[in-house]
């Protein structure tokens, strides 16, 4: 079964410092490559996605992709309380467009 | 407003009563899908559709059933309920194509006692 791995956390950074997040996955054909969000009692919604190596900003994130290595990362600067919630990690494995597997998330804790 | 519309919210009911949880989008997405989300397990895919009368099971389809007679609907169908089924279940729905992400709905929070 392809695989999508994330640190456990929980993971805490003060506010307006830069959060790291990290995802490695284990099917070397993955096309695409997902970032949700999901606040506490909600559903999980899309912030960033990437297909291609190297790095992709969106406002405050910005998602990095390394196919060699197979990790893909997501970076948000200058964090707020709002960016409080756990962050799910999501692959398309190869020929599986519909396919999506996602990692176990990491729980974010910005601290004002 | 683009949705996808889940119902019910929340549903309790007994092991081996037959239930349906219905699923809805409105943004003529050809992929639907259905995911469990249990603590400690994540979200764990239990079937997907990618068009109407296509469907394929994901990673836990044991225990569930689907249909896909139109583009819009794709209800949940759980024949003979167990406990074990008691999870947090979300439809999602996406265009098709390389890449393409899901957009959620709100949840059905399932207890089956």
């Amino acid at each position: 079964q392809k695989e999508v791995e994330q640190n456990s956390g929980p993971l805490s950074v003060p506010e307006g410092a830069i959060a790291s997040l990290n995802c490695t996955y284990s099917d070397r054909g993955s096309q695409s490559f997902f970032w949700y969000r999901q606040y506490s009692g909600k559903s999980p919604e899309l912030i960033m996605f990437i297909y291609s190596n190297g790095d992709k900003e969106d406002g405050r994130f910005t998602a990095q992709l390394n196919k060699a290595s197979q990790y893909v990362s997501l970076l948000i600067r200058d964090s707020q309380p709002s960016d409080s919630a756990t962050y799910l990690c999501a692959v398309n494995p190869t020929g599986a467009n519909s396919k999506l597997t996602f990692g176990k998330g990491i729980t974010l804790s910005v601290r004002p | 407003e683009a949705q996808v519309t889940q119902n019910p919210r929340y549903l309790i009911t007994v092991t081996g009563k037959k239930l349906t949880v219905t699923c809805s989008q409105n943004m003529n997405h050809e992929y639907m899908s259905w995911y469990r989300q249990d603590p400690g397990l994540g979200l764990r895919q239990i079937y997907y559709s990618m068009n109407v009368e296509v469907t394929d099971k994901g990673d836990v389809p044991e225990g569930y059933k689907v249909s896909r007679k139109e583009k819009r609907n794709f209800p949940l169908i759980l024949e003979s309920p167990s406990p074990n089924q008691t999870s947090l279940y979300f439809c999602a729905s996406s265009f098709a194509g390389t890449g393409s992400g899901y957009t959620f709905g709100s949840g059905t929070r399932l207890t089956v006692v």
